[in-house]
């Protein structure tokens, strides 16, 4: 039983492509993450959902929309993919935000060619 | 610029040996996290630290949150290899908010 499912595990396209990644948690908890790691593993938020409301959205190009169709999905929408959008994309939940636990998925390994 | 800084970057020790991998910062945080991620995985939580000067152990790793609450330490005594991987400090720096994330200390134990 995974707690915080992502899909797909890995991607791989080439630049101008728009691709989405879908995330998914059966904890019942009421907030959703998205954070970037980049290659040398930096690992920075991008957005966060509270019961499908938009709480934090970091400087994230706009062509990185997320959507949240109900608390226990988060999935995120790329647009016009770049080089640099590279990078292992990591879905995570949490029953309040901050210093509650989040629990992490497994991460979306993107590779733009 | 990174808010936390994590050093050392990398650790390569024998397996019984003891290491510290320190998080530090010159803003002052409500809480800290530590995270341990192996190759593959996304992070996983150790323990939340959130009064200064705060210890706190896990088996055989040692947490320690700095008085001012700037800074962190995590001492893993006699490491084994099972504990490689890549461990992250995280801070909050008002309750209820975002997480800011640490470089991480990629820790190797050599058997």
């Amino acid at each position: 039983d995974t707690a915080v499912s992502q899909t797909p595990k890995y991607l791989v396209t080439q630049m101008g492509n728009d691709k989405s990644i879908k995330c998914e948690q059966n904890l019942g908890h009421d907030t959703m993450y998205w954070y970037k790691q980049d290659s040398k593993k930096f690992l920075k938020i991008m957005f966060s959902y509270n019961n499908k409301e938009l709480i934090i959205n970091e400087t994230v190009p706009n062509r990185f929309s997320p959507k949240s169709p109900d608390k226990a999905h988060l999935n995120l929408h790329i647009n016009s993919l770049e080089l640099g959008d590279s990078a292992v994309y990591f879905c995570a939940s949490s029953q309040l935000t901050g210093t509650e636990t989040q629990y992490f998925g497994p991460g979306t390994r993107l590779l733009v060619l | 610029t990174q808010l936390l800084k994590q050093s050392p970057q990398f650790l390569s020790i024998q397996e019984g040996e003891n290491l510290t991998v320190y998080c530090n910062s010159s803003s002052v945080f409500s809480s800290l996290q530590w995270y341990r991620q192996e190759p593959g995985e996304g992070p996983v939580l150790l323990v939340t630290v959130v009064t200064g000067g705060e210890v706190k152990k896990l088996k055989r790793l040692t947490f320690q949150f700095g008085d001012a609450r700037k800074d962190s330490s995590l001492h893993i005594t006699a490491a084994q290899p099972g504990d490689t991987g890549l461990y992250l400090c995280a801070g909050e720096m008002t309750a209820g908010n975002k997480l800011t994330f640490g470089g991480g200390t990629r820790v190797l134990v050599k058997p």
